[in-house]
């Protein structure tokens, strides 16, 4: 148990419905993060949080949208998602030190999501 | 941009050997860099975090090295056993630590 949870931990969904994934961090840390790993691809980087704004967003498509209403927890919503957006999606979070440095990332153990 | 890459792809040793994975970096100007595993199907486990001013890291068998000015660092394992199986990520990162770039990931077999 790293202290960072994720729900559902398996998702199906049809491209036309609507979904949300959940994260929730119990280390007291003050940035959170969402990751894209697909299949035969480098952890990707989508969403960064820091101090409940969203301080970096990787070129991740509108279909993806986050929500950060606290420090502790992290959502992403999805809709009228494509099929090659099947993936393990993984929420981490940090703490950001005083001057703005972030410490070592801690990871949930992510959302298996299959769009058909 | 950052590029992370890893070699080798995947190992497969007998248990009790020493061994080294290899991440390399293009942009020197990292703010840290961190070593993971990852079980299948499963998250990320933090092994090791090495801020740019350090060059090595240590925690039980495990010791991570930094090599800035190269663009490498090494993760060394000794007396390696069947529980080490895992795939081992290398994760740099700049910009004060927020934006990581990962490697593709070592799939390391250790062999009874």
């Amino acid at each position: 148990e790293t202290g960072v949870t994720q729900t559902p931990r398996h998702l199906v969904m049809g491209m036309t419905n609507k979904k949300s994934l959940k994260c929730e961090q119990h280390l007291g840390h003050n940035a959170m993060y969402w990751y894209k790993q697909s299949a035969k691809k480098p952890l990707e980087l989508m969403f960064v949080y820091n101090f409940k704004e969203q301080t970096e967003n990787n070129s991740v498509p509108s279909r993806f949208s986050p929500e950060c209403p606290n420090s502790s927890h992290l959502f992403l919503h999805l809709h009228t998602l494509q099929p090659e957006d099947s993936a393990l999606y993984l929420c981490a979070s940090s703490q950001v030190q005083r001057g703005g440095l972030f410490n070592e990332q801690f990871f949930g153990p992510g959302t298996r999501l299959t769009v058909l | 941009k950052q590029e992370v890459t890893q070699i080798p792809a995947a190992l497969s040793v007998p248990e009790g050997e020493n061994l080294v994975l290899n991440c390399s970096f293009t942009d020197s100007a990292i703010y840290n860099l961190q070593w993971f595993r990852q079980d299948p199907g499963k998250g990320l486990t933090s092994l090791l975090l090495i801020q740019s001013s350090q060059r090595e890291q240590t925690s039980g068998r495990l010791n991570a090295s930094l090599d800035k000015s190269s663009g490498r660092s090494t993760l060394y394992i000794a007396a390696s056993q069947p529980g080490d199986s895992a795939t081992y990520l290398c994760a740099a990162a700049d910009n004060y630590g927020q934006n990581f770039v990962f490697g593709p990931g070592t799939r390391l077999s250790v062999l009874p």
